[in-house]
């Protein structure tokens, strides 16, 4: 029930593609669900975050798409860029301060 | 700057030894964690607080121990029992409601020796 699965594991994309990566939970008490991004040897740092009074947001090149009914979140990457190679989180929590829950992690190689 | 700070970044344990991971913010939030990453095995909990003199178990908080006697400082100590102790360790606090954040610090590379 708390956990988050994350898809897939590895991506290789090509530079100016989209990168797309699927999350799906099963506690329907979580309602914020964010993205974070990881470079090597660093911490991990806010991307993007939505709640599930809406089905989609977007910040520039990153727009996360929310389908409450599925229970699955994705992180959609246009125009991927060699620079946007990391690794990517997404998680989930309620907002009653609960504990944040992260998926498995995404590894994305952008090729040029 | 603010921020996150862990120290050092490398650490190296000998068997059966005790050593204690740094981790400083000048952010002033309340609350603040330990998370262990593993290749493939995303971001676990292993101990949080939510205020000074009180934390709790995570999810993996056996073979670990922490202390929150000031705002700023939540150092853990892995102890000689968490048998499988390489992991690269990061520390985070965090700021809740609307603006949501976990702010990382920058992590410590354990390894055994």
């Amino acid at each position: 029930q708390q956990q988050v699965k994350q898809s897939p594991q590895s991506l290789i994309v090509q530079k100016g593609g989209i990168s797309i990566i699927n999350c799906a939970y099963e506690n329907t008490a979580f309602d914020y669900f964010p993205w974070y991004q990881q470079f090597p040897g660093k911490g991990p740092a806010l991307l993007i975050a939505i709640r599930p009074d809406v089905s989609e947001k977007k910040e520039g090149r990153f727009t996360i798409s929310f389908n409450k009914s599925a229970k699955q979140f994705s992180l959609h990457i246009m125009d991927s860029q060699p620079g946007d190679s990391a690794t990517y989180f997404c998680a989930a929590s309620n907002n009653q301060g609960g504990k944040l829950i992260f998926g498995q992690g995404t590894e994305l190689s952008v090729k040029p | 700057d603010g921020g996150i700070t862990q120290s050092p970044k490398y650490l190296f344990r000998k068997e059966g030894q005790n050593v204690t991971l740094s981790c400083e913010q000048n952010l002033n939030h309340d609350a603040m964690y330990w998370y262990r990453q593993d290749p493939g095995q995303g971001l676990r909990l292993i101990y949080y607080s939510q205020i000074v003199n009180d934390f709790q178990k995570g999810d993996i908080a056996e073979g670990y121990s922490v202390s929150r006697e000031k705002k700023e400082s939540f150092p853990l100590t892995v102890t000689s029992a968490q048998k499988n102790p390489t992991a690269f360790y990061l520390c985070a606090s965090r700021i809740t409601g609307p603006n949501e954040k976990l702010f990382f610090g920058s992590g410590t590379q354990l390894s055994v020796l």
